[in-house]
């Protein structure tokens, strides 16, 4: 079973709104991160959280880690177009091994 | 930042033959390497993680006798899928690990092989 799970499995918003996406890990993890798969590519790591940290950021994104609920959320701002994709909850455990949830779809309408 | 190439991008192989897949790294040393396999519903399979001069750690349902690993330097690694039949359609990916970034897998673009 998967050790990371996003929700919702998709969303559609419309250029410069805001979207959040969930995620659940059900382990103790050493980091939280969320990576972003466009069409034709690899996911590319966009945050990582680490397990003591609440809050990170960077440009429009801004992902939250709350270590009592297991769970964390990815937020974008001011979407673009090019924000279309689908995005993954990944968590690192002590083992090294890197867990891939089953991604939200993200699309992103002009 | 970290390149990855991975070559084919695309292949067709008929039900029973296998085929083999590269991963390249581009500008930088890997000190480790994961294959997945990629669902076309999008869920990720972790095949091996392999690592510099340790053995390469198969997960559950995934054995070096079908999906035999090369990893000879930093740069390069490569995989075979021996006897590649229906179930083992989908995009496989290579992330490779950077010294100093031990929590951050740089992906390539995958190799898509389908199975006729």
């Amino acid at each position: 079973s998967q050790l990371a799970e996003e929700n919702p499995w998709a969303l559609s918003v419309h250029e410069g709104e805001s979207v959040t996406v969930n995620c659940s890990y059900k382990t103790s993890i050493t980091a939280l991160q969320w990576y972003r798969q466009k069409s034709g590519e690899g996911p590319a790591q966009l945050i990582l959280i680490r397990s003591n940290e609440r809050e990170k950021r960077n440009g429009r994104l801004r992902a939250t880690l709350d270590t009592s609920s297991q769970s964390s959320s990815l937020s974008i701002t001011a979407t673009r177009c090019e924000d279309t994709a689908v995005y993954f909850c990944a968590d690192n455990t002590n083992t090294g091994k890197l867990t891939f949830g089953d991604g939200t779809v993200l699309t992103v309408k002009p | 930042g970290a390149l990855v190439y991975q070559y084919p991008r695309r292949t067709i192989c008929k039900s029973g033959t296998s085929m083999r897949m590269e991963c390249q790294a581009v500008g930088f040393q890997a000190t480790s390497v994961a294959w997945y396999r990629q669902s076309p519903q999008k869920t990720f399979e972790l095949i091996a993680l392999s690592t510099v001069n340790s053995a390469i750690k198969y997960e559950q349902n995934f054995t070096q006798e079908k999906f035999p690993i090369s990893h000879p330097n930093l740069s390069f690694s490569s995989m075979t899928v021996l006897n590649a039949y229906l179930e083992d359609r989908g995009l496989y990916l290579c992330g490779a690990r950077v010294m100093g970034f031990q929590n951050t897998l740089y992906f390539g673009a995958g190799t898509r092989l389908s199975v006729l």
